[in-house]
């Protein structure tokens, strides 16, 4: 497997623009979260899914963000419209928990620029 | 909800010596415990991890203990290397997410 896969790799946009981020988690695998990751707050966690049902969004800062996984392999994080104040790595990751948390498999990430 | 304290936030150690990071948590129904190491501009990766029936795992070089009575466990790394120098992360999980401590920034000097 090719592990966890994001895209864009990076991206740059301006304030007000909209975004989508992507993921394709690891075949197989039941959960799927979302993170963003800043140097003050450290590794958050935004919304994640069991069995493409949206669990939690406790995470999310605000209305302006929004997540979907309209099936197993893939799901969205949108911001609209974005902010600076969003710029920051937003990590997807997935694990297969088979009755028990376990590993979670990071995806290489998405780095966000919001001019 | 689950807080991890993790502590230092960084650490500077010569090569060949160890290095100790310590985490706290306070959901006493945690039970499961990764440790993530992240390279600069790389995702975080699972070094090592251990649930709450064991008090110690080893893995080579890598150690992690956890004290389920006074809610700590920590990440001991023996004879470190350059290659060791990255930010560590612990986390604590009940069920099914991940609460993340801040990180270390561990640096070893050759």
């Amino acid at each position: 497997d090719a592990g966890v896969i994001q895209s864009p790799r990076h991206e740059v946009t301006e304030m007000g623009q909209e975004v989508t981020l992507r993921c394709k988690p690891i075949s197989g695998h039941d959960y799927l979260f979302w993170y963003r990751q800043t140097m003050m707050r450290g590794l958050e966690l935004l919304i994640y899914f069991n069995n493409n049902v949206p669990i939690d969004d406790s995470g999310m800062p605000e209305d302006r963000f929004s997540a979907k996984m309209p099936n197993a392999s893939f799901s969205t994080l949108k911001i609209q419209p974005s902010e600076p104040r969003d710029s920051a790595v937003y990590f997807c990751a997935s694990s297969q928990t088979s009755g028990r948390v376990s590993e979670q498999f990071f995806g290489p990430g998405t780095r966000l620029t919001v001019l | 909800g689950e807080n991890v304290e993790q502590h230092p936030s960084t650490l500077s150690v010569q090569e060949g010596d160890s290095a100790v990071i310590k985490c706290t948590y306070s959901d006493s129904a945690s039970n499961y415990f990764p440790w993530y190491k992240q390279e600069l501009g790389k995702r975080p990766q699972l070094i090592i991890d251990i649930r709450s029936n064991v008090g110690e795992k080893k893995d080579q070089r890598i150690a992690v203990t956890l004290n389920k009575t006074a809610k700590h466990f920590s990440l001991h790394i023996t004879e470190t290397q350059p290659e060791d120098s990255a930010v560590y992360f612990c986390a604590a999980s009940g069920y099914s997410t991940l609460t993340f401590g801040k990180g270390t920034m561990l640096l070893v000097s050759p």
